[in-house]
């Protein structure tokens, strides 16, 4: 079974950019394993944020953003926001139904 | 409004069996996959199971494969989840999800925790 990686932790500064990435160990992350991006917060349920590499739901702020960087699926936050601090983790598909989730990254806005 | 409501959860035994349930609203039930994910305390979302809306395909994590079962009825939009041979690295807060191109959505997860 695949193994998706994640930045551990990040830390960007309010109204900040920063990208966090989702690596795959058995190759490139493609559009064909409709990566997903979700937030948690503490004692929260996921909140689903990006689907399908790209696309948002009517709930997703504007400045969050999905797309490919180098072979790994990437979340991109420009103009960070306090209430943006939270853990963010990656999915992906691979065949057969299996879905595979990354370790998460800890944002911090600080 | 998609609506995922789970239940099912409590304190069981090591050994011991428990049975999920998860109530689906607000859109077509029976034309969409369905999954169970998993929360241990302090740590990572971890995929659980799949099924498929015909359940031509259902799909287990190498963790729970032998031990979970993963059903439907669509009938009654219900999702569930069977949990047998419970063992102390099961504890978890377990949510019932849909993933599909119309987006994600979960529900608000039910606890199982696994001690004598």
């Amino acid at each position: 079974q695949a193994v998706m990686t994640q930045e551990p932790s990040l830390t960007v500064s309010p109204g900040g950019t920063v990208t966090l990435t989702c690596g795959s160990s058995t190759g490139a992350v493609t559009s064909g394993n409709y990566p997903y991006w979700f937030q948690q917060k503490p004692g929260q349920a996921p909140r689903t944020l990006i689907y399908d590499t790209f696309n948002k739901h009517s709930w997703t702020p504007a400045r969050f953003s999905g797309s490919l960087l180098g072979g790994k699926a990437a979340l991109t936050l420009s103009g960070a926001q306090p209430e943006d601090e939270a853990e963010y983790y990656c999915m992906v598909s691979y065949s057969g139904g299996l879905w595979v989730f990354g370790g998460g990254t800890k944002l911090t806005v600080l | 409004e998609v609506q995922l409501v789970e239940a099912g959860g409590g304190l069981v035994q090591p050994g011991r069996s428990l049975r999920l349930s998860c109530a689906a609203s607000g859109f077509r039930f029976e034309d969409y996959t369905m999954h169970w994910v998993r929360q241990a305390p302090g740590q990572a979302l971890e995929w659980v199971s799949g099924i498929t809306w015909n359940r031509d395909t259902i799909t287990y994590a190498n963790s729970v494969r032998g031990r979970f079962t993963i059903s439907r009825d669509n009938a009654k939009k219900s999702l569930y989840l069977q949990m047998n041979s419970l063992r102390s690295e099961d504890t978890a807060f377990y949510y019932c999800a849909t993933f599909n191109n119309y987006g994600g959505y979960w529900g608000q997860g039910t606890l199982v925790t696994v001690s004598s």
